[in-house]
């Protein structure tokens, strides 16, 4: 099974100040990587697909970097309504068992 | 637009057994793999099954294995999930999910069903 796992598991931020959110697998995923934010009470929404394309309507605040073990997703101003948990899944292996990090909850600092 | 929803959750007693509905609309149902993926109250997203476009392919979590069956009706555009011999551990807000054109990412989600396992 392929794990992944996130850190920090809490990121206390600022509005306007920049994010850095982390998710490392415990083997090489290439860039099938994927990254979601679920808001208090809500279904997860796609961020980022194929470890950096942005989903349809996601503001380009909202970037992913990175491919193999190490992914990073970048808010680079946040604003009020991002303040949230970021969850980033795997989807590479074959038979399909996707696997998806631990979280990292986004709070107001 | 895209819609998914489900239904079916509720509360149950342990061995007992539920099915899980969505109802899917606003893009070409046959043509796409669907998930479903579960949340537990207050813990993270656990994929659950996939199931292919055209209902030949299942896989599953090992956790589930035997006890969960996955589904489609492609005629009625919905998706299933046939849960028997429930345990606590299956109390969860179940999700389905709509998978990406490029990849089993989840491009579209329901606004979950929920379902509680208790005696």
């Amino acid at each position: 099974e392929i794990v992944m796992t996130q850190s920090p598991a809490t990121l206390s931020v600022s509005p306007g100040e920049r994010a850095t959110l982390s998710c490392r697998a415990n083997q090489s995923v290439r860039n099938k990587l994927a990254w979601y934010q679920q808001r208090p009470g809500q279904a997860p929404r796609l961020l980022i697909y194929g470890a950096s394309t942005r989903a349809t309507g996601v503001p380009a605040r909202f970037s992913g970097s990175g491919s193999g073990t190490e992914f990073t997703l970048t808010i680079s101003s946040l604003q009020s309504e991002d303040f949230a948990i970021y969850y980033c899944h795997q989807y590479n292996n074959w038979p399909p068992v996707l696997t998806f990090g631990g979280g990292t909850k986004v709070e107001i600092k | 637009q895209v819609q998914l929803v489900e239904s079916g959750g509720g509360v149950v007693q342990p061995g007992r057994s539920l099915r899980l509905s969505c109802a899917a609309s606003g893009f070409t149902f046959s043509s796409y793999g669907m998930h479903w993926v579960r949340q537990a109250p207050g813990k993270g997203l656990e994929w659950v099954a996939v199931i292919s476009h055209d209902g030949s392919n299942k896989y599953y979590v090992d956790s589930v294995k035997g006890r969960f069956t996955i589904s489609r009706d492609n005629s009625k555009n919905t998706l299933y999930l046939q849960i028997n011999s429930m345990r606590p551990e299956d109390t969860a807000v179940y999700y389905c999910v709509k998978a990406g054109i490029s990849g089993d990412y989840f491009d579209y989600w329901g606004q979950g069903t929920l379902v509680t396992v208790s005696p």
